[in-house]
Parts: C-alpha cells; structure tokens; sequence
C-alpha cells in the first residue's frame, strides 16, 4: 500500500501564480522527498526533507515538514509553463534504503 | 554522463511470453531498484538491491525476478507475462549517504 497521499490529485493555476500541494503519511519516516514527472519521462529528483527538519528552499521551491501532522507541503512560487508536469512525494525509512511513493497530484499552469 | 539507462523503451508481449528489462547505471551507485508505475497512480517498489550481491522483495514482487549482475546492472525478468504486468517499469539507482534516487525513462511494457 501507497504510504504518501497527496492532495489535490489535480491542479490547474494560471502563469505566476504560486502553487501548494500538500503530502499526508501514517508511519514515522526518517526523511520524505519530493519528485516531478513530466509526461512520459522518468522521475526527477527535486528536494529531501528530513524528519528533523520543518523547512526546506531550493529556488523556487519550498518545503515543509510537520511530523506531529504527519504532513508536508511542497510550494512552488512564481509557477512557469514549465512547471506542468505531475508531483510525487516519496517517504523514506531508516531501517531500510527503499521508499514510498504517493498517487502523485497533476499540475497544469495556464498561460 | 549516461545516468541511468534503461532497454528496451517500448515492448508488446503476448500472454506467457517472458522477457527481461536491462538496466544500468554509470554512477557508481550501490542501491538499485525497479518500479512499476500505472496509470494514475504512483510508482510501486517490486525488488530492490541494497549492494551487489543481494536482492530483497518491495510492495509488488509476485510474477517477477531480479539479477544484480554486477555494481552497474540489475535486470527485471517476468518469467510468464500476465496482461495485469502491462505497465511502465521505472530503474532507479541512489548513491550511498544521499537518500534523492536517479530514475531511468522507463519500459512501457504492454501484453495482450
């Protein structure tokens, strides 16, 4: 069974505006990542967070980690036509090397 | 730099037929691993290899089996293919101490 689900499963904003999709999980995680596929491509990695950390940048991006919620949220600001691709958040474990992947949310910028 | 690369892209196959999906990295990566990802969803862990020389199961293993050939290669093989294996299969590789994984394009495997 999938650990992460992530809400929405779709978004659809306009060019410049910022985009939040949040990541919900049940078991205690050592780190969680987030992920980006563009259609038909492999994943990409974007950013890791991990269980004792609440924020994280990377350009554009920010993350948030809240465990006692068992949640994070990936925000995407000034979003580009580039950034249509499909969000994936991936818990990881201590115990183990493999992680767990969410249903994904669709992301569709508007021009 | 190749990353990780995966062969063939595309297959059809018919009921009970076999195959195996070829997968290498150039990255000199220790762990290793195949997914399956359907349509709408996430991707699904089948086996993983956490070094050369072992192999361990993931969420989806039934129907499938792995080789890590060697540091660089770990194959996927589905010994009789069933239409419920049509799917896109992800390899990915990690490096050691960093947790984010290097994905290859995918298979889209297909059996009618």
């Amino acid at each position: 069974s999938q650990q992460g689900e992530e809400d929405p499963q779709a978004l659809s904003i306009q060019e410049g505006e910022n985009a939040t999709m949040n990541c919900s999980y049940k078991t205690s995680i050592n780190n969680l990542q987030w992920y980006r596929q563009n259609s038909g491509r492999g994943l990409v990695h974007l950013i890791l967070i991990r269980s004792n950390e609440r924020e994280k940048h990377s350009g554009r991006l920010r993350v948030t980690l809240d465990t006692s919620k068992k949640s994070s949220s990936l925000l995407i600001t000034a979003s580009r036509a580039a950034d249509t691709a499909s969000y994936f958040c991936a818990t990881g474990y201590s115990s183990a090397s493999k992680i767990i992947f969410g249903s994904g949310t669709r992301l569709s910028i508007r021009p | 730099n190749a990353g990780v690369t995966q062969t063939p892209k595309f297959q059809v196959l018919k009921t009970g037929q076999s195959m195996t999906l070829q997968c290498a990295q150039d990255m000199n990566h220790n762990s290793m691993y195949w997914y399956r990802q359907d349509p709408g969803m996430g991707l699904r862990l089948i086996y993983y290899s956490a070094s050369e020389g072992t192999t361990d199961k993931g969420e989806v293993p039934n129907g499938y089996n792995v080789s890590r050939l060697n540091k660089r290669e770990f194959s996927l093989r589905l010994e009789s293919a069933a239409p419920s294996q049509t799917s896109v299969y992800f390899c990915a590789s990690r490096e050691e101490g960093n947790y984010g994984y290097t994905f290859g394009s995918g298979t889209r495997l297909t059996v009618v």
